[in-house]
């Protein structure tokens, strides 16, 4: 699986939308973009996911560039709650696709 | 809403001890994991099984033993619990079709004393 690469931390206003870079350079043409989040002590929670169309569901968005080698999560109206560890991944779709490759995410803070 | 109910939230047990952590999916998914999470390390797979009865190694499976008797039920063991084996651990689960999404449990936190 390709590499991903984020940065470490970013902070966000309550109610702003929070966007969450990613960087996957070396992404092959069948891998898809994964966004865990996990806030401490828990599981990591599944957000989204994209091939190459942009994606939305009821958490939030994702924007994948034309040339696929970056993402951005967007998280319409930040709450305190969504303070945590984001994840990206990217993933094949066949073969070792069960191996997770977590990095170290970008920690969010959420500030009142 | 996909669920995976992992049995304990923490536990603690003594050297040697053998530790059972229980999953269970209820979403009918094909395959399950087991992995551990420790600061620095991020996860890593021990085990996973794509089928009852089924199991396939992972990266780290020394000193654990999986069952899958039933298709929403995965269990991990420590035969001998060791203090290198404090650690979270993580159950996972999804279907069998490419470009599945992995669930995860809640986490068990085990601290081996």
């Amino acid at each position: 699986d390709a590499k991903t690469t984020q940065p470490t931390s970013m902070d966000c206003a309550e109610g702003r939308a929070a966007n969450l870079p990613c960087n996957h350079s070396t992404i092959s043409g069948n891998e898809y973009v994964y966004w865990y989040r996990q806030i401490h002590s828990q599981g990591p929670q599944y957000i989204i996911h994209g091939l190459k169309n942009n994606e939305t569901n009821e958490m939030a968005s994702l924007i994948i560039t034309e040339d696929r080698k970056s993402s951005t999560l967007i998280l319409p109206h930040a709450t305190l709650r969504d303070t945590a560890v984001y994840y990206c991944i990217s993933r094949g779709s066949g073969g070792s696709n069960y191996k997770l490759t977590f990095g170290k995410g970008t920690l969010l803070t959420v500030n009142p | 809403d996909v669920k995976v109910t992992q049995s304990s939230r923490y536990l603690v047990k003594r050297t040697g001890e053998k530790v059972f952590l229980e999953c269970v999916q209820d979403m009918d998914h094909e395959n399950m994991f087991w992995y551990r999470q420790d600061p620095g390390l991020g996860l890593r797979l021990i085990y996973f099984s794509y089928d009852v009865k089924m199991k396939e190694k992972g990266d780290i499976p020394e000193g654990y033993s999986v069952s899958r008797e039933k298709k929403e039920r995965f269990s991990l063991i420590l035969e001998s619990a060791s203090t290198n084996q404090t650690s979270m651990y993580l159950c996972a689960s999804s279907s069998g079709y490419s470009g599945n999404t992995i669930y995860f449990g809640e986490g068990s936190w085990l601290t081996v004393v």
